[in-house]
């Protein structure tokens, strides 16, 4: 089975900071990378598939890299609705479908 | 509108069964992959199960396989799980979520879930 490292496990910037998350596959998984963000009491929402592809609707402060085995998402200039977790999901080998083990980002 | 609406959850005890439904609109049902997420409380997520839209594709997390059942009613717009030999380490936010065309597409949509709590 294909595992998922998240990094960090959590994250503490300001509004308007730059914020990076990575993830790591235990193998080749190409491009073949979701990410996913969670607001508290609330479904995880898409936001990029495959690695670098915004879905229609997600804010361009939204990004995200990386191909292989290492992958970034980056939110740039935080913004308060922002404040969430956040997970990858490698969607190159079923089953599993498996998810990292999130990053929360909270306010400092 | 996609809606997508689970039920079925409940407190059970250890050992026993359960059945979770998903209750599909708002989209062709019978074209999509579906699966089953779940989230204990305070953690991450864990995919559970999926199934492709024709059930030729069916697979599970290894943490339920041999116990858990997936399934789809294509002519219902729904999607189950059906649950055995529940420990307490099941106790979770179950969530169903659509796919795409083959299961290895990511999830669009998602229900609000329906909470399983395993204890005696």
């Amino acid at each position: 089975d294909i595992q998922m490292t998240q990094s960090p496990s959590s994250v503490s910037p300001s509004v308007g900071d730059t914020v990076t998350i990575t993830c790591r596959a235990s193998r080749n998984i190409t491009s073949w990378l979701a990410w996913y963000q969670q607001k508290p009491g609330e479904a995880p929402k898409l936001l990029i598939f495959p690695a670098s592809s915004l879905q229609s609707g997600v804010p361009s402060r939204f990004s995200g890299s990386g191909s292989g085995t290492d992958f970034t998402l980056t939110i740039g200039s935080l913004q308060p609705e922002d404040f969430a977790t956040y997970y990858c999901q490698q969607l190159h080998g079923f089953p599993p479908l498996t998810f990292g083990g999130g990053t929360k980002v909270q306010i400092k | 509108e996609v809606q997508l609406v689970e039920s079925g959850g409940g407190l059970v005890q250890p050992g026993r069964s359960l059945r979770l439904s998903c209750a599909a609109s708002g989209f062709s049902f019978d074209d999509y992959a579906m699966h089953w997420v779940r989230q204990a409380p305070g953690k991450g997520l864990e995919w559970v199960s999926g199934i492709s839209w024709n059930s030729g594709s069916i697979g599970y997390a290894d943490s339920v396989k041999g116990r858990f059942t997936i399934s789809r009613d294509n002519a219902k717009n729904s999607l189950y799980l059906q649950m055995n030999s529940l420990g307490p380490e099941d106790t979770a936010l179950y969530y169903c979520a659509k796919g795409g065309m083959t299961t290895v597409t990511p999830f669009d949509y998602w229900g609000q879930g329906t909470l399983v709590t395993v204890s005696s």
